[in-house]
């Protein structure tokens, strides 16, 4: 079956530097998304991404945030200098559609900021 | 009141139990409604989408109530690898594909 994968599994980056998060979703899929969870709370939706722009973000996704479709098989997430409080669980998603099509995540990134 | 509300539980229950979670949803323009199955430090898996006839798949079963914002998961005869925490997951009325999601509910079930 078809999955979502994400790249590092764990990234460890001191605060104030970049970091590239990276997801290749599921190959016929045509919406992206990107979302974190903060340890021990709830699943945060942060941006989704069609047709090479983004199609909402919500008020996490700053301008320190953004992300990139760079060919046709990644997508990316980079924090342009990161603070401590964007340690968190990091997970891409994708779908064929935005209807009612379910979303399929990949199995996420582990990002630690020191 | 939160977009998407969960009992966190945790509930805790034998093997062959039956057990239910609630959820309510704060937007009545919501369109779709899933669950989805979380273990410990992994990602999100769906479980099954809810729709208003409501729907079975095994041992699981949904209901989706429109009028009352209300959203359940039953779960019969339950085994120990059903323990997980369940997150009631909800489709913003934007046609973007933004999932709200709730805290989740955990289970264990225990031998």
């Amino acid at each position: 079956e078809p999955e979502v994968t994400q790249t590092p599994s764990h990234q460890v980056t001191q605060m104030g530097q970049e970091v590239i998060l990276r997801c290749v979703p599921i190959s016929n899929h045509l919406y992206f998304y990107w979302y974190r969870q903060i340890l021990g709370q709830k699943v945060e939706f942060l941006v989704s991404f069609y047709n090479n722009e983004i199609s909402e973000k919500s008020e996490i996704f700053d301008d320190q945030f953004s992300v990139e479709r760079p060919d046709g098989s990644n997508f990316t997430l980079k924090i342009r200098s990161t603070k401590l409080e964007d340690s968190a669980m990091y997970f891409c998603a994708s779908s064929p559609l935005s209807g009612n099509q379910p979303q399929h995540f990949g199995d996420g990134t582990r990002l630690s900021i020191l | 009141r939160k977009e998407v509300e969960q009992d966190p539980g945790p509930f805790n229950v034998p093997e062959g139990a039956t057990v239910a979670f609630n959820c309510t949803y704060s937007n009545s323009a919501s369109q779709s409604f899933f669950w989805y199955r979380q273990d410990c430090r992994k990602e999100p898996k769906l479980l099954m989408s809810v729709y208003s006839s409501g729907n079975e798949d095994g041992r699981f079963t949904a209901q989706l109530n429109r009028a009352s914002q209300y959203i359940s998961l039953l779960i019969r005869d339950s085994k120990l690898s059903d323990s997980a925490t369940y997150l009631c997951v909800v489709k913003g009325s934007s046609n973007t594909g933004k999932l709200i999601f709730g805290q989740g509910t955990t289970l264990q079930v225990k031998p």
